[in-house]
């Protein structure tokens, strides 16, 4: 069980929003500790999508956003599209473990 | 454009070692915090190892501790991960990556290779 709590599916037709959570703790996120998000297509690297709780990337639709609250953290994606369909990971520091966590990934389909 | 390599992958028997090694260009390599992270088939992404900028600070985690050893050598713009005792669970893909973080408003974003497979058999 990861400490970075994420469900492990999500699902919404072409055009719709969905959000992925990231549940941590007082020795992660919610000490301060920011959160990026990974999207990873089947047979690919990860690819960062969100840094730093809500900045994106060059090159990376502004259909993707990030937030951040207390001892949690979301990705929105806003106009699902077909190729949006992957699967999603946050990262975080957790200084009690002195370790770079991730979440348990969350898979994303696009009915 | 930012472009982390890694090699040395590849079929190993239990117990056996290998080494592996992420080149970095068009980073200013000295001054990035680096890990490795490593992906078993069909599973989740697994932090392993952290290094500092200039070497004086390494974490590893529990799985690991005790076999592997990261270390750098920044006039090279290297990364390497000397992996000993390899388990049938060490089977993995195997990523290098910059630390990504936020101080005073600035942040810098994370950086990954594509990745080096080592299959543990």
């Amino acid at each position: 069980q990861s400490v970075l709590t994420q469900p492990p599916s999500v699902s919404g037709a072409p055009g719709q929003r969905v959000t992925i959570s990231c549940t941590g703790s007082s020795s992660n996120i919610g000490a301060g500790y920011d959160v990026h998000w990974y999207q990873q297509l089947p047979g690919t690297a990860p690819k960062v999508v969100i840094y730093g709780n809500t900045n994106r990337p060059a090159g990376v639709p502004d259909r993707f956003s990030g937030s951040k609250s207390g001892t949690s953290a979301s990705l929105a994606i806003t106009g699902l599209q077909a190729d949006d369909e992957a699967d999603y990971y946050c990262q975080s520091y957790d200084t009690r473990l002195s370790a770079w966590l991730f979440g348990g990934g969350t898979k994303l389909a696009v009915l | 454009e930012v472009q982390l390599v890694e090699s040395g992958g590849g079929l190993v028997q239990p117990g056996g070692s290998l080494k592996l090694s992420c080149a970095a260009s068009g980073v200013t390599f000295k001054g990035h915090e680096m890990t490795w992270v490593r992906q078993a088939p069909q599973k989740g992404l697994e932090w392993i190892s952290y290094i500092s900028a200039g070497a004086s600070t390494i974490h590893y985690a529990d799985s690991v501790k005790g076999r592997f050893t990261i270390s750098r050598d920044n006039a090279r713009s290297s990364l390497f991960l000397q992996m000993t005792d390899l388990r049938a669970e060490d089977t993995a893909t195997y990523y290098c990556a910059t630390v990504g973080f936020c101080s005073g408003g600035d942040c810098l974003q994370p950086f990954w290779g594509r990745g080096t497979l080592v299959t543990v058999s």
